[in-house]
């Protein structure tokens, strides 16, 4: 059964890097076609999701947030990142990893498996 | 961008009623690429429905999905007390793969 776990600092300047890990066990990362997503979600509120990767390194971000992130994945580590730059207090939020469906040997987004996801504060 | 508008915001039940949750969306989402979620307090989401109404593992069978096009149904059949919680959909066809605001679920 595939676990993810996220880490990284619980709370980031205002105009600052917000930069967190999603670790990655009972699996490796690199086998397979899988979809790894980053989604967020700030307090009382919905989700939102940020952006995926998949094996190859080939990503697919939301536009709404296309100019400031960027993940990436490495399968020595059997983990992927998210980066993302110049956050506000807008940026505040539970910030989950996820890895999409597998059906029939095919991949889809959609998150079947999500870490327990780390709330991140942007504030001075 | 597809969006999706969940209604009712909030259903208030009892236990052992049934529960119809609506996902609507602004264009077509092709080939029923559309999921539900439920979300308890202080927890992560999970993936109950994929493909509008395949039950994902281990789901159990009062959860059922309907729909095609643009109008999607999540029904729960006959509530259980953990079954009370925050609900979304999903599509997962076209980029940004967008959800829906939710559906809460509350004791009557």
């Amino acid at each position: 059964q595939v676990q993810l776990q996220e880490s990284g600092p619980g709370l980031v300047k205002p105009s600052q890097t917000l930069s967190l890990t999603c670790t990655v066990s009972g699996g490796s990362i690199s086998i397979g076609s899988y979809y790894w997503s980053w989604i967020r979600q700030p307090a009382g509120k919905g989700l939102e999701w940020i952006g995926r990767i998949d094996t190859s390194g080939s990503t697919n971000y939301n536009p709404s947030l296309k100019s400031r992130v960027t993940i990436s994945v490495d399968t020595s580590k059997n983990q992927f990142s998210l980066k993302l730059s110049s956050v506000t207090a807008a940026d505040t939020a539970v910030y989950y990893c996820a890895r999409g469906l597998y059906i029939n040997y095919v991949p889809y987004v959609a998150p079947a498996y999500w870490g327990q996801g780390t709330l991140v504060t942007v504030s001075s | 961008e597809i969006v999706l508008t969940q209604s009712p915001g909030t259903l208030s039940l009892s236990p052992g009623e049934r529960a119809t949750l609506s996902c609507r969306a602004s264009q077509r989402v092709s080939s029923s690429y559309l999921a539900w979620y439920q979300q308890k307090p202080g927890q992560a989401p999970r993936l109950l429905i994929y493909g509008a109404s395949s039950r994902a593992t281990g789901i159990p069978d009062r959860f059922s999905g309907s729909g095609s096009g643009t109008d999607f149904t999540l029904t729960i059949s006959r509530l259980e007390p953990e079954d009370f919680a925050v609900y979304y959909c999903q599509q997962y066809r076209s980029s940004p793969f967008t959800f829906g605001g939710g559906t809460k679920v509350e004791i009557k």
